[in-house]
C-alpha cells in the first residue's frame, strides 16, 4: 500500500532563511507519480509540482526546489530566501500507475515564516 | 474561466438531516474526487469517478453518497449527517489516470451541530 510521511508537523523560520520540507513515501508500484500542494491560509490546495518514477532530475522555479532520490525514497522540497507569503501548509502526496489516479497525502507541514 | 467550483462554502446544519455539497468544473476532465481534510488526518479520499456514470470508493466512504449523471458536476451526499462528518470538503478534477495533477476547488466547511 502506498505511503506518505512527513515528518516535520511544523516548522518556524525567520524571513530570509532557507527551509526544506522532507517528504519520505513507499509505494510497491514501479511507476508512480509525487505532488506538493500549498494550502495557505486562505485554505485552498495550490498545485506546485508533479515528477514521475523516471525522472530523477532536480527541478528548481524559482525561490523553490525539489529534490527527488529514489534511493532514499524522498521528494524533499526547498524554498530558498524564505518570505513572509510562503507560510502555508505544504502536502506531499503519492500516485501509482495501478492506482487509479488516487491521490495519497502526507500529513502536511505547517510553515511559518516570520519576518 | 471558473475552473472549479464547490457550493456553498460553507455550512451549518444538524445532526441527521441531509445534506448536498456541491462540485462543478468547466475543464471536461474526466476524473473528479472527493476528499475530506481533518486535523490529523491531512485529506482523505471519500469518493472518486471515472467518468459520467461511473463511481468508485475510495478510503473513507461511509456515510456518503455520489454521483454523476453530467461530466461537470459531481455531487456528494451525506445522507443523515453526523457530528463526525464536521469537515473541510474538497472537490478535484483531473484530465486522465496518474499521469494527471488533480486541480482542487475551494473547499467546502461544513459543521454538523
Amino acid at each position: 500500500a502506498q505511503k506518505v510521511t512527513q515528518a516535520q508537523t511544523e516548522i518556524s523560520v525567520v524571513e530570509k532563511e532557507d527551509v526544506t520540507l522532507d517528504c519520505v513515501y513507499e509505494t510497491r508500484d514501479t511507476t508512480y507519480y509525487l505532488f506538493w500542494y500549498k494550502q495557505p491560509p486562505s485554505g485552498e490546495l495550490v498545485f506546485l509540482i508533479r515528477r514521475n518514477s523516471f525522472d530523477e532530475q532536480n527541478e528548481i522555479s524559482g525561490r523553490y526546489s525539489w529534490n527527488f532520490q529514489k534511493s532514499t525514497s524522498s521528494f524533499n522540497f526547498t524554498i530558498t530566501a524564505s518570505q513572509v507569503v510562503d507560510s502555508a501548509v505544504y502536502f506531499c502526496a503519492l500516485s501509482e500507475r495501478n492506482a487509479g489516479n488516487m491521490l495519497t497525502f502526507g500529513g502536511g507541514t505547517r510553515l511559518m515564516v516570520k519576518p | 474561466d471558473a475552473g472549479i467550483t464547490q457550493s456553498p462554502r460553507y455550512k451549518i446544519t444538524e445532526t441527521g438531516r441531509q445534506v448536498t455539497l456541491m462540485c462543478h468544473q468547466t475543464w471536461s476532465h474526466s476524473y473528479m474526487f472527493w476528499y475530506r481534510q481533518d486535523l490529523g488526518h491531512g485529506l482523505r479520499l471519500i469518493y472518486y469517478s471515472a467518468a459520467a456514470d461511473i463511481t468508485d470508493k475510495g478510503e473513507v466512504p461511509d456515510g456518503y453518497v455520489v454521483s454523476r449523471s453530467k461530466t461537470e458536476n459531481f455531487p456528494l451526499t451525506l445522507e443523515s449527517a453526523t457530528r463526525s462528518q464536521t469537515s473541510v470538503y474538497f472537490c478535484a478534477s483531473s484530465a486522465g489516470r496518474t499521469t494527471d495533477t488533480q486541480y482542487f476547488g475551494p473547499g467546502t466547511r461544513l459543521t454538523v451541530l
